[in-house]
């Protein structure tokens, strides 16, 4: 399985934009790239994901390189709600199971 | 919003029982999959399964696990003889379709085998 590097954790104030990023040097062609997270005692929830291009819904936007080994997730105004373990990873396209690593933990102050 | 429904939330079991969990996925959803986090660890991914067979499973997934859905609405995780290993937290999680990339998680079932 592809690797991922992602800073084990960052910090936000309130109502700042927050910029996470991960590293995939070793990604292939066919490689999709999901973000979900994790809040507190919950199960992970979807938040964006892309192939080649950049992406954006409510939640986030996603900022891929043009070589794809890099991404950027997005939140353009952190709450306190955002806090939360973030997880990029990668999802060959011949399987939807999803492996995730020890991903972003992310500190939101008010 | 329609979401996957897990129970119990939290189940105590001694060691060497069966243990049953419960998932209720989302209605018109196809694909589902189990995944376990031990305290302080990665979410794991356990087996997927589509149309009343498995797709794909894991190295923890062993001949003590099997899945099931046997009614057209239930999803379940069966442990036949629990270790205390295998406490963790369980999710449950569905999608629609293949292609569609967004799977739903259930809120987990705590499992803690004494």
């Amino acid at each position: 399985d592809a690797k991922t590097t992602q800073p084990n954790s960052m910090e936000s104030n309130e109502e700042e934009p927050v910029h996470l990023p991960c590293n995939h040097s070793t990604i292939s062609g066919t490689d999709y790239i999901h973000w979900y997270r994790q809040l507190p005692s919950q199960g992970p929830e979807y938040v964006i994901h892309g192939l080649t291009s950049n992406v954006n819904n409510r939640m986030a936007s996603l900022a891929i390189a043009e070589d794809r080994k890099s991404s950027t997730l997005i939140l353009h105004r952190a709450t306190l709600r955002d806090a939360a373990v973030y997880y990029c990873i990668l999802r060959p396209y011949n399987t939807d199971k999803l492996i995730f690593g020890t991903g972003t933990r992310l500190q939101v102050f008010p | 919003e329609p979401e996957v429904t897990q129970t119990p939330s939290h189940q105590v079991t001694q060691m060497g029982q069966e243990v049953i969990l419960r998932c209720v996925p989302i209605s018109n959803h196809l694909y589902f999959y189990w995944y376990r986090q031990i305290l302080g660890q990665k979410v794991e991914f356990l087996v997927s399964f589509y149309n009343n067979e498995i797709s794909e499973k894991s190295e923890i997934f062993d001949d003590q696990f099997s899945v099931e859905r046997p009614d057209g609405s239930n999803f379940t995780l069966k442990i036949r003889s629990t270790k205390l290993e295998d406490s963790a937290m369980y999710f449950c999680a569905s999608k629609q379709t293949a292609m569609n990339t967004e799977a739903f998680f259930g809120q987990g079932t705590r499992l803690t085998v004494v």
